[in-house]
């Protein structure tokens, strides 16, 4: 079962980098890394997704280490409206077993003026 | 297609009484989940079905809650004889499944459960 940890919290200022390591020593071969976001009173919104090297979207980017036992979510010049829960998911996608499912506590991330 | 919907948005009922909560799934998406989510945790997967067939249900989930999707769009949730641990946010995702291409999945605004 593939189980991720994450900071509880983080703070940052806006127009600043801010990164998000999720630790995930299982991690199988077959497992992609996956980050969401959640607003208040909203479900979760799909951010980024991985397997290995660095991914790019116009929202953020993911490392990941060639042993792909961490991974960093980067969120660029960040804004008030970046404050919300960060969840780091782990999981093959086959859909069969819930440990890809498993949202975990997240990172609370607070972004000051 | 304006994503996944979710009805109510919010339910109050009383203790004892049945509750059930529809999800509509973004159309062309052949997975849909229900997760719940409680105050300061995150959601917590409750079951999936891949079209019409429940695949995976959570061991959390106790035989006073079914779930449906009787013709691999819609869904339902029920809750029998509701209990006020079972107020809470009932949250629907759908995907669209992709084999090993991990978990892309698009959530629904949720339904709001308010056991009194």
């Amino acid at each position: 079962l593939a189980k991720t940890t994450q900071p509880i919290s983080m703070d940052s200022y806006e127009g600043q980098e801010v990164n998000i390591t999720c630790s995930h020593n299982n991690i199988a071969t077959n497992d992609y890394i996956t980050w969401y976001q959640q607003f208040p009173s909203q479900g979760p919104r799909f951010i980024i997704q991985g397997y290995k090297t660095k991914v790019t979207n116009e929202v953020a980017s993911l490392f990941i280490p060639a042993d792909r036992k961490s991974s960093t979510l980067s969120l660029p010049r960040v804004s008030l409206s970046d404050t919300a829960v960060y969840y780091c998911l782990v999981g093959d996608g086959s859909g069969g077993g819930a440990d890809g499912l498993t949202f975990g506590k997240g990172t609370h991330l607070i972004i000051q003026p | 297609d304006t994503g996944v919907s979710q009805n109510p948005r919010h339910k109050i009922t009383k203790r004892g009484q049945n509750v059930t909560f529809r999800c509509d799934p973004i159309s062309e998406h052949n997975r849909l989940y229900w997760y719940r989510q409680t105050l300061g945790q995150g959601p917590e997967f409750l079951t999936y079905f891949q079209n019409e067939a429940q695949l995976e249900k959570s061991r959390l989930l106790s035989d006073r809650f079914s779930a449906e999707r009787p013709k691999g769009s819609f869904s339902t949730l029920e809750i029998q004889r509701t209990e006020q641990g079972d107020s809470a946010m009932y949250l629907c995702a759908s995907s669209l499944g992709r084999g090993l291409a991990g978990y892309e999945q698009y959530f629904g605004p949720g339904t709001r459960l308010t056991v009194t």
